[in-house]
């Protein structure tokens, strides 16, 4: 079945601890990016990556860090993180960048207390 | 002003009525057009997309897009309570690099 997974689905942690989001396709697709989805601002772009080890920021990168040594995998990263990050994480995929369908992960609720 | 913008609704509509869902967007270069549907706590999944001016039918939903006026709308006709959700707005931004761009969402409620 193709599909995004994401690992954690939740995640309650505090400040300053370091944490990464896991984020794999089964679709061989070439684009990934990471989304944050708070009420009243939508979905926003965290960083994004055009292929293997091609990665470049989104509209809110601060405080994130990605990689992408795999094709299938593109974690997000939370160096330290702050309760402004507290949010519901989206990981997506598609064949390339434009084109028609992004396929989402299931979502990740994170709360940094 | 947003690159996309939606009016955050909730818009009502009664069982089998048609509801109309409408997005303006700024970018008059903006050449890829996206309707996605989120139910709550669960992730987007795309319904909808349009390239050309015009409509764009797909069983009970009609993408509508106006590059000169710059919307985009999506009508869902014979509502159903199961189509209560917010539908997000996308399109591809002129970045350079195609970064898909979404509103705020506007929420569907449909009444048995």
């Amino acid at each position: 079945e193709a599909q995004v997974t994401q690992n954690p689905r939740y995640l309650i942690t505090v400040t300053g601890k370091k944490l990464t989001v896991t984020c794999s396709q089964n679709m061989n697709h070439e684009y990934m990016s990471w989304y944050r989805q708070d009420p009243g601002l939508g979905l926003r772009q965290i960083y994004y990556s055009m292929n293997v080890e091609v990665t470049d920021k989104g509209d809110v990168p601060e405080g994130y860090k990605v990689s992408r040594k795999e094709k299938r995998n593109f974690p997000l990263i939370l160096e330290s993180p702050s309760p402004n990050q507290t949010s519901l994480y989206f990981c997506a995929s598609t064949i390339r960048s434009g084109i028609n369908e992004q396929f989402f992960g299931p979502g990740t609720r994170l709360t940094v207390l | 002003q947003k690159e996309v913008e939606q009016n955050s609704g909730p818009l009502s509509v009664p069982e089998g009525a048609i509801a109309s869902l409408n997005c303006t967007y700024s970018d008059r270069v903006s050449q890829s057009f996206f309707w996605y549907r989120q139910y709550s706590g669960k992730s987007p999944e795309l319904i909808m997309s349009i390239y050309s001016n015009g409509d764009k039918e797909d069983g009970r939903f009609t993408a509508q897009l106006n590059k000169a006026s710059q919307y985009v709308s999506l009508l869902i006709r014979d509502s159903q309570p199961s189509d209560s959700a917010t539908y997000l707005c996308a399109l591809v931004g002129n970045t350079g690099f195609q970064k898909l761009v979404f509103g705020t969402g506007t929420r569907l409620l449909v009444s048995p």
